[in-house]
């Protein structure tokens, strides 16, 4: 399959803590994508990072690309219990015009 | 969700019925999709449009057909509804393509008896 694949599939974590996730893919990207989905939503898009770059920000979420590694992480700092969600890749593979979107990793923030 | 709606939002129909969702976008963008989303597989795509009257299929088309008559309005029919066609079928829209940013609908559930 050439979806991107998310690890770990759940993470639970306290308020105020730390939360990464990973996303491992296998061949040529374009783009790379982070969405984030509460439950019973639609899905948000939270950051794009392109082939050629290798970190990004948004307030408190940091993206970064290792396409040697063929992987990219997501780290939410300072997560707050609003941030209990589903969290999911989408890869733009180089040979294709498609989105790919991977099975999401489920964050709890505990209070 | 802005700028996107989806209708219905909730559906109960029976295995063999016909039935149409519909999305709407009030961004003016190009593109737009149609996803189900079922639980261990992500989102798949059903099909796409890059332009009034221009669709494609995507992973997933089988037994369903849509249809865009205009930039604003994109529509997904299940031409025969089966068990397996239930699900939460998401709208997304994009600006300047496939591989860029896709913003999404709030969803219908689907539940086929």
């Amino acid at each position: 399959s050439q979806q991107g694949e998310e690890d770990p599939q759940a993470l639970s974590i306290q308020e105020g803590e730390n939360a990464t996730m990973n996303c491992s893919y296998k061949t040529s990207i374009n783009n790379l994508q982070w969405y984030r989905q509460n439950s019973g939503r639609g899905l948000v898009h939270l950051i794009l990072i392109r082939s050629n770059e290798r970190e990004k920000h948004s307030g408190r979420l940091r993206v970064t690309l290792d396409t040697s590694k063929k992987s990219s992480s997501l780290l939410i700092t300072a997560s707050r219990a609003a941030d209990t969600a589903s969290y999911f890749c989408a890869t733009a593979f180089y040979n294709t015009d498609k989105l790919i979107f991977g099975t999401g990793t489920r964050l709890q923030v505990f209070p | 969700d802005a700028g996107i709606t989806q209708s219905p939002r909730h559906k109960v129909t029976e295995t063999g019925t016909p039935v149409t969702l519909r999305c709407h976008q009030t961004e003016n963008h190009r593109y737009m999709y149609w996803y189900r989303q079922d639980p261990g597989h992500g989102l798949r795509l059903i099909h796409y449009s890059y332009g009034v009257k221009d669709t494609d299929k995507g992973e997933v088309s089988d037994g369903y057909s849509v249809s865009r008559s205009k930039t604003e309005d994109f529509l997904l029919t299940l031409e025969s509804a089966t068990s397996s066609q239930t699900s939460v079928y998401f709208c997304a829209i994009s600006e300047r393509g496939f591989q860029e940013t896709q913003y999404f609908g709030p969803g219908t559930r689907l539940l086929v008896l």
